[in-house]
């Protein structure tokens, strides 16, 4: 079974540039994830989808970043203008489902796509 | 506040010697807890997980962790490492209700010399 893909796998950016970011989870998984990691640090969950719906967007920076998940399945992740502190692995994961008789909280990992701000 | 803490972000240690990575958790619900592993230039991938039922969890290669309420600990252990397990390692708790959201540790890298 393939799993989850992630484009582009590195990306270097001026700051007040803008970038985007490609997801296609495993096939059938209800729930994909976006989070960022900062060198040094744990996965921070930015935003969590349960089919083509935002479950948790609670540390989404709004005023920049924004993502969505059309017909529930692929998943575009952007940041517009980004910041020197934007610089990060930015990671998309996805699982069968979240809800109750459907929760074994595997998420499933891409390799993850690196952002260089300059 | 929900929070997971890892107590160790590097940890070295001797091929064939034991090992503890240590992790706490803080929450007024129930938990979910799992283990993760990135290896060298490789993506998240679980290692071992407590969802319910005995508190002791095995992973296929040799790790076990012990889910501890009463201390809020979740410790990976393994008896004996390998060169092969030197990786880092990331604690995440879910805790019970409504999407379960997946909170991850800061990591502890493990380096295991010959």
């Amino acid at each position: 079974e393939a799993g989850v893909a992630q484009s582009p796998r590195y990306k270097i950016i001026e700051k007040r540039q803008s970038v985007a970011f490609w997801c296609n989870p495993i096939s059938g998984h209800a729930t994909l994830y976006w989070y960022q990691q900062i060198l040094g640090q744990g996965p921070k969950l930015l935003i969590q989808f349960q089919n083509n719906g935002v479950v948790d967007d609670s540390q989404l920076p709004k005023d920049r970043f924004s993502a969505e998940r059309l017909k529930g399945v692929d998943s575009t992740l952007k940041i517009q203008p980004a910041k020197l502190e934007d610089s990060a692995v930015y990671l998309c994961a996805s699982s069968p489902g979240v809800l109750a008789g459907y929760f074994t909280g595997e998420l499933f990992f891409g390799e993850g796509s690196r952002l260089t701000v300059l | 506040a929900q929070s997971v803490t890892q107590l160790d972000s590097q940890v070295p240690v001797f091929e064939e010697a034991p090992v503890e990575l240590r992790c706490n958790y803080s929450s007024s619900v129930s938990v979910y807890l799992f283990w993760y592993v990135q290896y060298p230039n490789q993506g998240l991938q679980l290692l071992l997980k407590y969802l319910s039922g005995s508190t002791l969890v095995e992973s296929i290669n040799g790790f076990e962790a012990e889910f501890n309420k009463s201390q809020t600990s979740f410790h990976l252990r393994k008896p004996s490492v390998h060169i092969s397990d030197t990786a880092e390692y990331f604690c995440a708790v879910s805790f019970s209700g409504g999407y379960n959201k997946l909170i991850f540790g800061a990591g502890t890298r493990l380096a295991v010399h010959p």
